[in-house]
């Protein structure tokens, strides 16, 4: 069964420009999360998805969002980039629903470099 | 914050020893998952502990649950050098996760 997959996976952006990052997930997994990590802050989670419908959401600016598609893949988004946005975002799938009660399989993640 | 916190920050050890991870968290949890990292790449699944379950054993790794402290312990024995990655604890409401800045574990060869 292939991994969760990423793409692309660096990518280069200057300040006040959008991206958008795509992930899809292990063939059956319906549940899909998104977290940055950065060196000082971790894993901060972004948001999950199940069956499109987004049903977590982090602390993050609304420059930040997300969608699901019917086939379970996903795509995140960040407008008018800023240089703290720089990181690693790394999308994670799961098979249920509550997605805490499982273990989650993540993808390789998007280097995100903002000049 | 429910964010898990991970102690030691870095870790560096001879091969052959065994190495002790600590996390510690705020909240209430129904479960609490370990992970590991190697070097900017995605995380991979270690373990999972349920709240009432106290300790678990995986090959050479073994966790243990003290819900009453609201913390947990990662012990991999007999380490090796493909051991060396950073080790994230992920305590979990059911709902979400909350990782913390992880362990940085060095294995000496």
């Amino acid at each position: 069964k292939a991994g969760v997959t990423q793409t692309p996976r660096y990518l280069i952006k200057t300040r006040g420009q959008q991206v958008t990052l795509s992930c899809s997930p292990i063939s059956g997994h319906r549940s899909v999360s998104w977290y940055q990590q950065t060196p000082g802050q971790g894993l901060q989670f972004l948001f999950e998805y199940f069956s499109e419908t987004q049903r977590n959401k982090g602390n993050f600016p609304g420059r930040f969002s997300g969608r699901q598609f019917s086939n379970s893949r996903s795509e995140m988004n960040v407008s008018t980039l800023e240089l703290g946005d720089s990181a690693l975002y790394l999308c994670a799938s799961s098979t249920r629903e509550n997605v805490g009660y499982n273990e989650q399989f993540f993808g390789p993640g998007t280097r995100l470099t903002v000049l | 914050s429910q964010q898990g916190e991970e102690d030691p920050q870095a870790l560096s050890i001879q091969e052959g020893e065994n190495a002790t991870m600590n996390c510690s968290y705020k909240t209430s949890i129904n479960n609490l998952q370990w992970y590991r990292q190697n070097s900017g790449r995605g995380l991979v699944h270690l373990i999972l502990i349920r709240s009432n379950e106290r300790e678990k054993h995986s090959g050479r790794l073994r966790v243990t649950l003290d819900t009453s402290k609201k913390s947990s312990s990662l012990l991999i024995t007999a380490s090796r050098a493909a051991d060396t990655a950073s080790y994230f604890c992920a305590p979990s409401t059911g709902n979400q996760f909350y990782f913390g800045t992880g362990t940085s574990l060095t294995v000496i060869p």
